[in-house]
């Protein structure tokens, strides 16, 4: 069984730009859930997808926008970057939302640097 | 909103020694608290959960407990090792369409041999 992959592992960008990250999730799991973790802190939600549809966000503003495909795998993609945006990023799969045995797969992470 | 509080590392610890992270949180309605793992250079890995008031979860020797009364979710370990060198991550999750996490901001542990 393969776990949640992401890439790349590490991206340097300019402020401005935008950027694409990708997920894999694990297989037979249906949910994304993507966070951001500034350094020296904990992870914080940024928005999750379930069968393709956006199912929940946080406190993000909308440049911070994301896609699942039919094979659940997800994309994060960011225009507009600032240099608070340089974090690891992090991807998270489940299978469905429902029940007390809700478990998040978390990926490695990518690591984005805002120059 | 939900929220989680750690206590605050780094924590330096000798082998074999006895350690406690505490962990309080704020939210409505009866959360889901868990405890995550990360250890350098890789993502989360779930330690333990508890999914309703007085549970005990517990994995590879470390236990917490869900105490309601006090809305808190002690890690404790009754001897370290070296290997358990990581940060520390406690969360909640509620009830709701996207049962997202809320983490605390994490407690760097350090045993020495």
């Amino acid at each position: 069984e393969t776990g949640v992959t992401q890439s790349p592992t590490h991206l340097i960008k300019t402020r401005g730009q935008q950027v694409t990250l990708r997920c894999s999730s694990q297989s037979g799991h249906n949910t994304v859930s993507w966070y951001q973790q500034a350094l020296g802190q904990g992870p914080q939600f940024i928005f999750q997808y379930y069968r393709e549809e956006e199912n929940g966000r946080g406190n993000f503003p909308p440049r911070f926008s994301g896609l699942q495909f039919p094979n659940y795998s997800s994309e994060l993609n960011v225009n507009a970057l600032e240099l608070d945006d340089s974090a690891l990023y992090l991807c998270a799969s489940s299978l469905g939302l429902a029940g007390d045995h809700y478990e998040q797969y978390f990926g490695p992470g990518t690591r984005l640097t805002v120059t | 909103g939900d929220s989680v509080t750690q206590m605050e590392g780094p924590v330096t610890l000798s082998e074999e020694a006895f350690l406690t992270i505490n962990c309080t949180y704020t939210a409505t309605g009866y959360p889901s608290l868990f405890w995550y793992v990360q250890y350098p250079g890789e993502g989360l890995q779930l330690l333990l959960k508890a999914t309703k008031a007085d549970d005990k979860g517990s994995n590879k020797g470390f236990e917490a407990t869900y105490r309601k009364e006090t809305t808190s979710f002690h890690l404790e370990k009754g001897s370290v090792q070296v290997s358990d060198s990581a940060v520390y991550f406690c969360a909640l999750s509620r009830t709701g369409s996207a049962r997202q996490l809320t983490f605390g901001s994490g407690t760097q542990l350090t045993v020495l041999p």
